[in-house]
């Protein structure tokens, strides 16, 4: 079993429409959680920190539930621009600080 | 904005050739990266340098990928020899403090073809 696993999609959606992942993990023991986005043949670049009371940055909403070990992010009013591949990452409890990434969710939004 | 700069961009190379890729990191950041990523999936840590040292390779390997950073500014990730299944990209990240909340900064990468 993966790590930090992830449905890959394709998600395909309309322009405005709200559309959510979500990613799991197996390590109880992760302590800080990420999203990067990574356009087609791209580098990955964060996208938003996630914490356990969840937080927003614009159209983007990330949540943390500990208990199920579980990570979501929600787009809302989509734009053709938010087309890429999302990448769910756990942080390791090691003092390296390995970040473990899920193998990215794609989403294409539709005129 | 400082980046972290990779080369070369794209290598094509045949099975059993020596291939170099070379990564140097935005100035400053302590903490080093090359991660692997095969189409379809997420980057994998191959290594980690805390400067000049080796802190995590657990994945990486070792008969036939060697990684060094001698000066502990930029690095080199060598495969020797090359196989069909190494085809993918290599990405060169940085940070400054792994023990803190904090951001990796990818470089370009370079896409292998082993033929």
């Amino acid at each position: 079993r993966k790590e930090v696993e992830q449905d890959p999609g394709p998600f395909n959606v309309p322009e405005g429409a709200t559309v959510a992942f979500n990613c799991t993990y197996s390590n109880s023991a992760s302590q800080s959680f990420f999203w990067y986005r990574q356009d087609c043949r791209k580098e990955p670049k964060l996208l938003m920190s996630v914490y356990s009371s969840g937080n927003e940055d614009g159209r983007f909403t990330a949540q943390l539930n500990r208990a199920s070990q579980y990570i979501s992010l929600l787009i809302r009013d989509s734009k053709l621009s938010d087309s890429a591949t999302y990448l769910c990452v756990a942080k390791s409890s090691s003092n390296t600080g390995k970040l473990i990434f899920g193998q990215g969710t794609t989403l294409q939004v539709k005129p | 904005e400082a980046e972290v700069a990779q080369s070369p961009r794209y290598k094509i190379t045949e099975k059993s050739q020596a291939v170099a890729f070379w990564c140097d990191p935005i100035s400053g950041h302590a903490t080093l990266y090359w991660y692997r990523q095969i189409l379809g999936q997420g980057p994998e840590l191959l290594v980690q340098f805390q400067d000049e040292s080796v802190v995590d390779d657990s994945q990486l390997p070792k008969d036939r990928f060697s990684a060094e950073r001698l000066k502990g500014v930029d690095s080199t990730l060598k495969i020797q020899p090359a196989e069909l299944g190494d085809s993918a990209m290599y990405l060169c990240a940085s940070s400054t403090n792994p023990g803190t909340v904090y951001e990796q900064y990818f470089g370009p990468g370079t896409r292998l073809t082993v033929t």
